[in-house]
């Protein structure tokens, strides 16, 4: 049974400053990979999706990698702004139409 | 282009009453995906249609719950009768289709459901 976990559940940095999220899967037999945030009362936004075929992906100040192998993901937030305060979801698929799996994710706070 | 969206924003009921979501996905998009998130859990999986078909209801949590897609383009997401556990957000996504780069779903703001 695939499950996803996310380390830290909560981040608190000044702001300028580059941080990493980061997105741990037990099953590595996955399809693809992508990361959402969600801001208080609002839907998902999509970030990032990464194939299982690739190794990052980049947007703007983001750059997500997958590591199939050994079960991660990682989002990097270059120079960290206060609009980035939101939280952060991994997902995963198993297959190309799968549900989407998610974590439990994890909230950033970018103090000014 | 409008994104994916949802109706009410919010609902609040008693235990017993029947609610009924409403969601209207990105036009064209053949796939469409209910999903919820109860207080402290992980957004969960309920089904997913491919037009006007049950494609995987694995995630649906009894027969309370009801989903239809009738014309395979908006859905509806029927709890009759709703328990005090249903309360939570629940989200709508859509996608254009089943292989990359179409698979990437659009998620909608989510119905904040509470159940007294």
């Amino acid at each position: 049974k695939q499950e996803v976990t996310q380390i830290p559940a909560a981040l608190s940095v000044p702001e300028g400053e580059n941080l990493v999220l980061n997105c741990s899967f037990t099953d590595s037999a996955i399809y693809n990979l992508q990361w959402f945030r969600q801001d208080p009362g609002k839907g998902l936004t999509s970030l990032l999706l990464i194939q299982s075929s690739q190794r990052e992906q980049t947007s703007g100040r983001l750059n997500a990698s997958l590591d199939k192998s050994s079960g991660r993901s990682t989002l990097y937030i270059a120079a960290s702004q206060p609009g980035d305060s939101a939280t952060y979801l991994c997902a995963v698929f198993r297959t190309s139409y799968d549900k989407v799996i998610f974590g439990p994710g994890t909230s950033l706070s970018v103090i000014p | 282009e409008a994104g994916v969206t949802q109706f009410p924003s919010h609902s609040v009921i008693e235990k017993g009453q029947t609610v009924t979501l409403r969601c209207d996905p990105i036009s064209g998009h053949d796939n469409l995906y209910w999903y919820r998130r109860v207080m402290g859990k992980e957004i969960k999986f309920l089904l997913h249609f491919v037009k006007e078909s049950k494609q995987d209801e694995s995630g649906m949590p009894n027969n309370r719950f009801l989903a239809e897609r009738t014309g395979g383009t908006y859905s509806t997401l029927k709890v009759q009768p709703a328990e005090l556990e249903d309360s939570g957000v629940y989200f709508c996504a859509s996608s254009q289709g089943l292989a990359p780069p179409q698979n990437e779903q659009f998620f909608g703001p989510g119905t904040r459901l509470t159940v007294l």
